[in-house]
């Protein structure tokens, strides 16, 4: 089975921290994705790597970064953090693109900014 | 640009009842995947299926059965006889792949939350 674990199932931080957010997947993919989950917005792509040290930005990558030094660990970096940026946030990882295979998500972390 | 429509925010029905959940999506290309995920209150999205725009065949598994229609851009989700394990938020997602490779994002509609009651 896929496995894609993240670091944290829930977090508090206060406003202005560096917060990292990590996720880690065992089944060798090649891609790899962090989403935000909002009521009433879904899911929305903020940053995703297509290999190692290569990066995208997605639909909201404002007020985010992104590391991917090693294929199995994706690290979602917010520089300073806000109170506009709790939320829930998803990673997932796939098979390389081209035919667009299904993604396959960790369980979540719920970041709450104070 | 692309975009997904889940028209239908929750439905509420009792166990045993048939469900429809309706999605509507926009695209310019000719190649594209549609996707089904389910959100169980645990949070954890599940796949469900994955279908290509050159696909038209319905699918059935179970009691999950989907149907595809590119003349109206739909993609809907049938389940059968409902039960209160369904019960879930759902979305539906498109992707279009990038051409030579590269990761392809996800955009997802903003679900619906299904409600079966006992």
């Amino acid at each position: 089975d896929v496995k894609v674990t993240q670091s944290s199932r829930y977090l508090v931080k206060r406003t202005g921290e560096k917060v990292f957010l990590e996720c880690v997947q065992d089944m060798d993919h090649e891609n790899m994705f962090w989403y935000r989950q909002d009521p009433g917005l879904g899911l929305r792509l903020i940053y995703f790597s297509y290999d190692v040290k290569m990066k995208e930005k997605g639909d909201i990558p404002e007020g985010y970064s992104v590391s991917r030094e090693k294929k199995e660990r994706f690290s979602l970096i917010l520089e300073s953090a806000s109170t506009n940026q709790t939320s829930m946030y998803l990673c997932a990882s796939s098979f390389p693109g081209g035919l667009s295979y299904e993604q396959y998500f960790g369980p979540g972390t719920r970041l709450t900014v104070t | 640009a692309q975009k997904v429509t889940q028209a239908q925010t929750e439905i509420s029905v009792v166990e045993k009842e048939d469900v429809t959940l309706d999605c509507v999506y926009e695209t310019r290309d000719t190649t594209y995947y549609l996707f089904w995920y389910k959100q169980p209150p645990s949070g954890e999205l599940v796949f469900l299926i994955r279908r290509n725009s050159f696909d038209e065949q319905n699918e059935i598994s179970g009691r999950y059965s989907w149907n595809f229609q590119k003349s109206t851009s739909s993609f809907n989700f049938t389940i059968t006889a409902s039960q209160v394990v369904d019960s879930a938020v759902y979305f539906c997602a498109l992707s279009e792949p990038h051409s030579g490779g590269g990761a392809d994002g996800l955009t997802f509609g903003k679900g619906t939350h299904l409600i079966i009651q006992p």
